[in-house]
């Protein structure tokens, strides 16, 4: 069974420009959750989607998007990019909503860097 | 007080010996928890979950947690140098539909 996927693996970008980063489920798996991870940080919830809609977001400016396709996968979109953008953005799926008991897997995530 | 708290170590623990990892959390109703392991650069992989009170183990892992004191922990037996990674926790909020992680223990053993 193939995990969760990600691309690209690395992304560089300048200040003010856009970024977008990719993610496949595993397969089956309905729900799609973005984290930002920060070098030396924990994990913060960015946004969850489910059913091709979006179900939670956490404490980010608008700037930071996404939306969920018909087969499942997803992309996250950050605008206007700052400095403190810079982090590993890791993408996790589960075989069921937030309000069930699985699990989330994670995928390998995309580190952004921010010149 | 922070939503899921860990201590952020490093916690060394020689070869052999059993590592215990602590986590904390405030919401009462909280119904799932689940231990993650995280190498650097890596990303988080999943080594237990458990939503009864309790043990459950599995393999050198044991989870348990206590409800009442709003506590779960990770022992680690038999801890090989290959454990060495940092360990997060994290809880699905009865509340909230989203799952809160904790900033993560580093664990270090040492040979």
């Amino acid at each position: 069974e193939a995990g969760v996927t990600q691309s690209p693996t690395h992304l560089i970008k300048t200040r003010g420009q856009q970024a977008t980063l990719r993610c496949s489920p595993i397969s089956g798996h309905t729900s799609v959750y973005w984290y930002q991870q920060a070098l030396g940080l924990g994990l913060q919830f960015l946004l969850w989607y489910d059913e091709g809609e979006e179900r939670n977001r956490g404490n980010f400016p608008p700037r930071f998007s996404g939306r969920q396709f018909p087969n499942y996968s997803s992309e996250l979109n950050v605008n206007a990019l700052e400095l403190e953008d810079s982090a590993l953005y890791l993408c996790a799926s589960s075989s069921g909503t937030v309000f069930s008991n699985q699990p989330q897997h994670f995928g390998d995530g995309t580190r952004l860097s921010i010149l | 007080q922070k939503e899921v708290e860990q201590n952020s170590g490093p916690l060394s623990v020689p070869e052999g010996a059993i590592a215990s990892l602590n986590c904390t959390y405030s919401d009462r109703g909280s119904q799932s928890f689940f231990w993650y392991r995280q190498y650097s650069g890596k990303s988080p992989e999943l080594i237990m979950f458990i939503y009864s009170n309790g043990d459950k183990e599995d393999g050198r892992f044991t989870a348990q947690l206590n409800k009442a004191s709003q506590y779960v922990s990770l022992l680690i037996r038999d801890s090989q140098p290959s454990d060495s990674a940092t360990y997060l926790c994290a809880v699905r909020y009865s509340s909230a539909s989203k799952i809160i992680f904790g900033s993560g223990t580093r664990l270090s053993i040492r040979p």
